[in-house]
């Protein structure tokens, strides 16, 4: 089993969908859970991060962690064409240097 | 101003060469890294340096050598290389770990290796 699981899609949905991204983890270890958005051709961007449980609210984006069942979730209200990119979550531990990635999800928003 | 930088963007080399990839961040950030992103996405970390001294060092062959000449430079050299080595390399800076926001990671634009 991988450390960091991810449903690599591809996701398809119509613009204006929410769309659901999600990551699984075996570490309890794990206290920081980042998501990355990766243009085609491009380095990844941050895009938001959560430390610990709880939820995050950044625009149209909501970063939700769920310790107990070691899952994550990225959604995203509103979807647009811009949307359009691969979605990697990732995490860390307290004091860690060493980030651990999901395989990552492709997402297009169909106009 | 580009905050990590990367050079060549492409290389395309023979089986067998050596080439080096370089990486600069203008961030001030102490942690820089490189990373090798496989055809399928799958992002996997290959060297940690932490102010000039190497923290991370993944199960990576050892024709992988990376080279901090100083906090804002992190180099790559690859020696005698392999069809499979053929990827998009990363770098990437995060501030120490006594930062608060030292979880954040800032990603140069990649090099696309390709190796015939």
């Amino acid at each position: 089993q991988k450390e960091v699981e991810q449903d690599p899609g591809p996701l398809s949905v119509p613009e204006g969908a929410i769309v659901s991204l999600n990551c699984t983890y075996s570490n309890s270890a794990f206290q920081y859970f980042m998501w990355y958005r990766q243009y085609s051709r491009k380095g990844p961007e941050l895009l938001m991060y959560t430390y610990s449980s709880g939820n995050k609210e950044d625009g149209r984006f909501t970063a939700q962690v769920d310790k107990s069942s070691k899952y994550i979730s990225l959604f995203i209200r509103d979807s647009q064409p811009s949307d359009s990119a691969t979605y990697l979550c990732a995490m860390l531990i307290n004091y860690g240097q060493n980030f651990v990635f999901g395989p990552g999800t492709r997402l297009s928003v169909l106009p | 101003d580009t905050a990590v930088s990367q050079t060549p963007k492409y290389l395309v080399t023979q089986m067998g060469n050596d080439k080096s990839i370089k990486c600069e961040q203008n961030l001030g950030h102490d942690t820089m890294y490189w990373y090798k992103q496989d055809s399928k996405k799958f992002l996997k970390i290959m060297f940690s340096y932490n102010n000039k001294e190497l923290i991370i060092n993944e199960t990576v062959p050892n024709r992988f050598s990376p080279k901090s000449p100083d906090k804002a430079h992190l180099n790559l050299h690859i020696n005698s290389l392999e069809l499979g080595d053929s990827a998009v390399y990363f770098c990437a800076s995060s501030p120490r770990r006594d930062r608060p926001n030292y979880n954040e990671q800032f990603f140069g634009p990649g090099t696309r290796l390709t190796v015939l």
